[in-house]
Order: structure tokens, then C-alpha cells, then sequence
């Protein structure tokens, strides 16, 4: 299967600081990225689409101005959690897709941790 | 290392039964994850398993066996809407998520 990077795996920064997660399919052109966000032992909860070259659509009850995502490229989308504050840590993971189609391919995940 | 398997594709016919498996491999356990996704679509949340046992849930049931690294999806009375990827997925002690890559469900008339 495809591959798709997360990077960093693991980060720990301050309250108030921003942080940006990268997210690269390695061996394919994504269309189609998603962000997510997990609480320990929850589901998944989808934060928004991106699509290459266009505005991300979020999901209701996520805000956009904290929730910074670009995918200006075909292998790169990235999400920038702003002012970071400790409700924000989490698990994020990202996937990537393909086209609009075919499935998603998932990245490593980031654990966040805002002190 | 961290590994998780799970067949590649599988083919049902409409009304029957199939059961996925997933095997893992992982530093510690602190449950397991069953998703759906349909083509183009995020994953939907199907089942999480931490203790050994069947989980039902409707026309899905899911089982786990610590002991064996083992757990299996049960998909019953089959719908062509359930062609879709099943993925499983593993908290490992770190409370990393560790992802099998998927089974591709082809459902026939």
C-alpha cells in the first residue's frame, strides 16, 4: 500500500506556543488529505478535509483560526495548532488519498502535549 | 517491531456471513479499533475492544483474544453498502495508534 509521513511523532511545547505537524505521502499524489483527532481510548473524530490548492472544510465545533491546515502541494498538507493550550492535547493523525474515490492511507500519528 | 495483519481483500455474497481476522503484534495493548471506510470517505468507527470477548453490536460483533493477539470482525446478513475497507487498529503501550492496512470487502449479489 501507499505510504503517507507524519511528522513529528511525539511533541511537548507550551502553552500559548504554536506547533505544525506535517503530514507527506511518500509514494503517491494525495487530492485528498484528512486531519483527525483521538482521545485516549475514543474514536477517531475527523477535524477537517483538505483538498490540494483549496480551503479545508471543517467539521462543525472545530475552529479554523486554531486549527490552521494548508495543502499548498500533492505530497504535503500540514496543520498548525495555534496558541496551543493543554485541552489541546491529543492525538492527531493524518491520511491521504488519492483522489476523491479511492481509500485513504493513515499516517503514524502525533501526540501532542501542551504543558 | 509493531506489526498488525489482516487479509488484503475478501469477497462475500449479499446475506451471508464474513468474518475478517487481525493479528497483532505490538509493545503493550491498550485496545483495539475496528473502522469502515467506504471509498473517498473518512473512516467510521465501528467497534473498541480492550477485554478478551465478543462485543455485538447490530449486524457487526467484534472478539478479542489478548492472549493470542488475535481479533476478528463479524459482518452478518451482508448488504451491498457494506463493501467497503475494514481496518484494525491497535493502542499500543505508549497509547500510539498502530494501523493494519486494511481489508477490502467486495460484496456480490
Amino acid at each position: 500500500g501507499a505510504v503517507v509521513s507524519q511528522h513529528p511523532s511525539r511533541v511537548i511545547c507550551k502553552s500559548g506556543t504554536s506547533v505544525k505537524i506535517e503530514c507527506r505521502s511518500l509514494d503517491f499524489q494525495a487530492t485528498t488529505m484528512f486531519w483527525y483527532r483521538q482521545f485516549p481510548k475514543k474514536s477517531l473524530m475527523l477535524m477537517a478535509t483538505s483538498n490540494e490548492g483549496s480551503k479545508a472544510t471543517y467539521e462543525q465545533g472545530v475552529e479554523k483560526d486554531k486549527f490552521l491546515i494548508n495543502h499548498a502541494s500533492l505530497t504535503l498538507s500540514t496543520l498548525t495548532v495555534t496558541s496551543a493550550h493543554p485541552e489541546d492535547s491529543s492525538f492527531y493523525i493524518c491520511s491521504a488519498s488519492l483522489s476523491e474515490n479511492t481509500e485513504a492511507f493513515f499516517g503514524q500519528g502525533t501526540r501532542l502535549t501542551v504543558v | 517491531g509493531q506489526n498488525i495483519d489482516q487479509p488484503t481483500e475478501m469477497t462475500a455474497t449479499e446475506g451471508a456471513i464474513v468474518q475478517i481476522n487481525c493479528t497483532y503484534q505490538t509493545s503493550g495493548f491498550n485496545g483495539l479499533f475496528w473502522y469502515q471506510q467506504h471509498a473517498g470517505e473518512a473512516p467510521t468507527f465501528l467497534s473498541y475492544n480492550v477485554l478478551d470477548g465478543l462485543e455485538e453490536k447490530g449486524r457487526f460483533s467484534s472478539f478479542l483474544s489478548r492472549s493470542k493477539g488475535y481479533s476478528y470482525l463479524l459482518l452478518k446478513e451482508l448488504q451491498m453498502k457494506d463493501s467497503a475497507s475494514y481496518l484494525c487498529a491497535v493502542l499500543d503501550s505508549n497509547y500510539q495508534l498502530i494501523w493494519g492496512a486494511g481489508t477490502k470487502l467486495i460484496i456480490k449479489p
